[in-house]
């Protein structure tokens, strides 16, 4: 099984800031690695897929990048809504998988 | 607008049994790859199992294999859990989401609760 490991776990920024969260595969991936946002008591919600590419009506501030066994999530500018656990999943193989979250607070 | 609801969750014993079923609208449901992700108390996210659009190709996680089937009716726009042998670590929100080939979970229903205790 491919592992996927988020870092940090937990993060606490300000509003403003930039914010990195990467996520590491255990094997190579290619490009098949997809970002969710969850909030308390929300389904989660589809961010990135394809390492980068934006899903409809997600805002522009958010972004992704990588390839293979190491990526990123980018957060430009956070804002207080922004407020969430953010999971990464890998589609190259099954089964699939998710990393273990980044909590995100706004400071 | 596209529309996924959970229900068959509760409150089992042990060794017990459930299934769960998720109504689809809004969307071509008969076109589309569905999946079962869980969500279990204190820990992230797991998926369990999916199916194809006709039903001919399932595929499950390990741990669930030989105790979970993963079912669909497209006549009536439904996905099924049949979830048998229950254990306390299935004890999890259990979320239906349709699959976008190589794109992941795009929508998501709002998850039916099952616990497993004695």
């Amino acid at each position: 099984d491919i592992q996927l490991t988020q870092s940090p776990s937990f993060l606490s920024a300000s509003v403003g800031d930039r914010v990195t969260i990467t996520c590491r595969a255990s094997q190579g991936i290619r490009t098949y690695l997809t970002w969710y946002q969850r909030k308390p008591g929300k389904a989660p919600k589809l961010l990135i897929h394809g390492a980068s590419t934006l899903q409809s009506g997600v805002p522009s501030r958010f972004s992704g990048s990588g390839s293979g066994t190491e990526f990123t999530l980018t957060i430009n500018s956070l804002q207080p809504d922004d407020c969430a656990t953010y999971y990464c999943q890998q589609l190259n193989s099954y089964p699939l998988t998710f990393g273990g979250g980044t909590n995100v607070e706004i400071k | 607008e596209v529309q996924l609801v959970e229900s068959g969750g509760g409150l089992v014993q042990p060794g017990g049994s459930l299934r769960l079923s998720c109504a689809g609208s809004g969307f071509p449901f008969s076109r589309v790859w569905m999946s079962w992700v869980r969500q279990t108390p204190g820990k992230g996210l797991e998926w369990v199992a999916n199916i194809n659009q006709d039903g001919s190709e399932k595929y499950y996680v390990d741990s669930v294999k030989g105790r979970f089937t993963i079912s669909r009716d497209n006549a009536k726009n439904s996905l099924y859990l049949q979830i048998n042998s229950l254990r306390a670590e299935d004890t999890a929100v259990y979320y239906c989401a349709t699959e976008g080939w190589l794109v992941g979970f795009d929508f998501w229903g709002q998850g039916t609760l099952v616990t497993v205790s004695s």
